[in-house]
């Protein structure tokens, strides 16, 4: 059964770049059968679609968010990453890593990973 | 503003059969996209419930339905158990290119 974790810093100051990885177990990042997404949710709010890593690097992002997000691949590490720069507190939230069959839905997620945007 | 539109909060005892609606536009459900539903219980990520609008992942309860008409789509739950109470969330896409969610349900059970 496939397992998503995702790491990284969980303070980021204002206007640096948040950067977190979602580590895959019991599948290939590389398959050309799932869609790898990131969603995030504020304390206390909903679920916001990040974007989807794809098959030999393709990408889609929310428009909202698209000037600041960059997804990747590390296919030695089988790990998925992802880019926010120029944070604010609005970026504050915790971060999901989730896997897909299809770009518009998630059937495996990881636990999230909470990032605060503090000074 | 979600461009999904759900009701904040829904309430049953147990036993009781309740609906959370999700509202869309022609852009998004009016436009044939599936529905999703996920739920979410207290501190978890959320899980998968329903997909493609009516179809259950192996494991969810047959007491979890799904169905759409139009630009609407709703999540009915039947025999309702303290263990349903959590948040749930509709995912549509919409023409925008972007995956979109509802703002979320969150579901009493009295």
């Amino acid at each position: 059964q496939v397992q998503l974790q995702e790491s990284g810093p969980g303070l980021v100051k204002p206007s640096e770049t948040l950067s977190l990885t979602c580590t895959v177990s019991g599948g290939l990042v590389t398959s050309s059968a799932y869609f790898w997404s990131w969603i995030r949710q504020p304390p206390g709010k909903g679920l916001e679609w990040i974007g989807y890593f794809y098959y030999r690097g393709r990408t889609n992002y929310n428009p909202s968010l698209k000037s600041r997000v960059t997804m990747s691949e590390d296919t030695s590490k089988n790990q998925i990453s992802l880019k926010l720069s120029s944070v604010t507190a609005a970026d504050t939230a915790v971060y999901y890593c989730a896997r897909g069959p299809r770009t518009d839905y998630a059937d495996y997620w990881g636990q999230g990973t909470l990032v605060t945007v503090s000074s | 503003q979600s461009v999904l539109t759900q009701p904040p909060s829904v309430s049953g005892a147990p036993g009781q059969r309740v609906t959370i609606s999700c509202t869309g536009s022609s852009s998004n459900i009016g436009a044939a996209y599936d529905v999703h539903w996920y739920q979410q219980l207290p501190g978890t990520a959320p899980k998968l419930l329903i997909y493609a609008n009516t179809k259950r992942p192996s494991g969810v309860p047959d007491r979890f339905s799904g169905s759409k008409s139009g630009t609407s789509a709703s999540l009915a739950i039947t025999g309702l158990q303290a263990e349903d109470e959590a948040d749930y969330y509709c995912q549509s896409y919409d023409s925008s290119l972007s995956v979109v969610f509802g703002g979320g349900t969150k579901l009493t059970v009295l």
